[in-house]
């Protein structure tokens, strides 16, 4: 069974800081794919990223980076200089590698970016 | 490029009375899916349509819900009769397709349901 652990239920933080989000995963199969969402107050999910289990090079955008390492299955998001608008809960997810079928989200990190 | 739309965004009502909500998918979009959220918690999957066929249902609780994507394009779920723990945000996502290389889900902002 595929299952997505996310450890952290709530972070504050005061702008500016650095913040990073963990994501540790469960899976069976050798090729998965996995995804970030960000839910803002409006409720709506907002697509950051998704990563093959193929590609383990870290990614960058902007003042989002991940941190992707096969080896412990994990999957983390970090925030550079966080800014109020990053307030919001973010999702990591779990996809199977074939059909995209099983698509599990972890429970959620809340994050409070304070002024 | 408009969004997935979703309506009604709120709804309220007495246990044991019908509720519908409706999905219209981004254009182009041939897979839908319908998560619920309860508070707190990350999305879980209800059910997924290739098209007009539903290809995975194995999580709706078919004693009361039911969903219908009859040409392929919008989507209604149904609850009937609703009862207080149905009380959750029903989200609807889209994507191109079900292949890895098309299935990143975007998102509705969701209908928030109170069962009272």
């Amino acid at each position: 069974a595929q299952k997505v652990t996310q450890a952290q239920t709530e972070i504050s933080v005061v702008e500016k800081e650095d913040v990073t989000l963990d994501c540790v995963y469960e899976t069976r199969d050798t090729t998965y794919y996995l995804f970030w969402y960000k839910q803002p107050p409006s409720g709506e999910l907002v697509f950051l990223i998704r990563r093959n289990s193929f590609d383990e090079q870290n990614e960058i955008s902007g003042r989002y980076s991940w941190n992707f390492q096969k080896s412990t299955s994990s999957f983390n998001f970090t925030i550079t200089a966080s800014q109020v608008v990053d307030s919001a809960v973010y999702f990591c997810a779990l996809s199977d590698f074939n059909y995209g079928q099983n698509f599990v989200f972890g429970p959620g990190t809340r994050l409070s970016v304070l002024p | 490029e408009a969004g997935v739309v979703q309506s009604p965004r709120y709804k309220i009502i007495e246990k044991k009375q019908p509720v519908a909500f409706w999905c219209n998918p981004i254009s182009g979009h041939n897979t839908l899916y319908w998560y619920l959220q309860n508070l707190g918690q990350g999305p879980e999957l209800l059910i997924r349509y290739e098209n007009e066929e539903a290809v995975d249902d194995s999580q709706l609780p078919k004693d009361r819900f039911s969903a219908e994507r009859l040409k392929g394009v919008d989507s209604t779920l149904k609850i009937q009769p609703a009862e207080l723990g149905d009380s959750a945000v029903y989200l609807c996502a889209s994507s191109l397709g079900p292949t890895v290389e098309v299935n990143t889900q975007y998102f509705g902002p969701g209908t928030r349901l109170t069962v009272l």
